[in-house]
């Protein structure tokens, strides 16, 4: 079945400091992948995402490339401000099977200290 | 804007009690979900729906049904309340053809 892996938090950073959080999947086929983002609070809204292999999403900073050789679609942040902390979740979804329903990692907390 | 919008923030009822979580999407989106939240888990999904009553079983639907008998409302229901369900619950919804999902602020549910 479908599977999605992160890196466990919490990642702790100060402000303007590199952000690198890894995810890495298991499907069959040709899934598209995302990042979603939850602000405390409040429920999650999409990041970014990317349909095919070598895509890369970007919004607000955030970056991830789509890599079907390694699996990977790894968020990237080259400064990241006391306002990015919240919890990241990576997730994948395949339209072409009976589940079209997302598939969820555990989640990562970010904390961006002043 | 788009808006999914959840009867409760939080709730708190007792050991037993038939529960009823409430969402309501403004989008006139064909599929909904419901999901549940816990530490170092994730998302996991309870139940979804591709259209009017219509239903199919997510991952863990054990001690959960839902209903959906208007497109905008999708109804999440624990039979009996128990401990062991409690939880955030958030509710999503998407459009037939699209990618993204929209989620609610989420219940937080308290069994005691």
């Amino acid at each position: 079945g479908n599977s999605v892996t992160q890196m466990e938090g919490p990642v702790t950073l100060s402000e303007e400091a590199f952000l690198t959080i890894n995810c890495t999947y298991t499907a069959t086929g040709y899934p598209s992948l995302f990042w979603y983002v939850q602000y405390p609070g409040e429920g999650l809204q999409l990041l970014l995402k990317a349909t095919k292999a070598d895509d890369k999403g970007s919004n607000k900073g955030f970056e991830a490339t789509y890599r079907k050789e390694t699996t990977s679609f790894h968020l990237e942040k080259g400064s990241v401000q006391v306002s990015d902390s919240a919890v990241y979740f990576c997730a994948l979804l395949r339209m072409d099977t009976g589940r079209r329903a997302l598939t969820f990692g555990s989640g990562t907390r970010l904390q961006v200290q002043p | 804007d788009v808006k999914v919008t959840q009867s409760s923030r939080y709730l708190v009822k007792r050991t037993g009690e038939k529960v009823f979580l409430e969402c309501v999407q403004d989008m006139d989106h064909e599929n909904m979900f419901w999901y549940r939240q816990d530490p170092g888990l994730g998302l996991r999904l309870i139940y979804f729906s591709y259209d009017v009553k219509m239903k199919e079983k997510g991952d863990i639907p054990e001690g959960y049904s839902v209903s959906r008998e208007k497109k905008e409302r999708f109804s999440l229901i624990l039979e009996s309340a128990s401990t062991n369900q409690t939880s955030m619950y958030l509710c999503a919804s998407r459009a037939r053809t699209g990618l993204t999902e929209y989620f609610g602020p989420g219940t937080r549910l308290t069994v005691t």
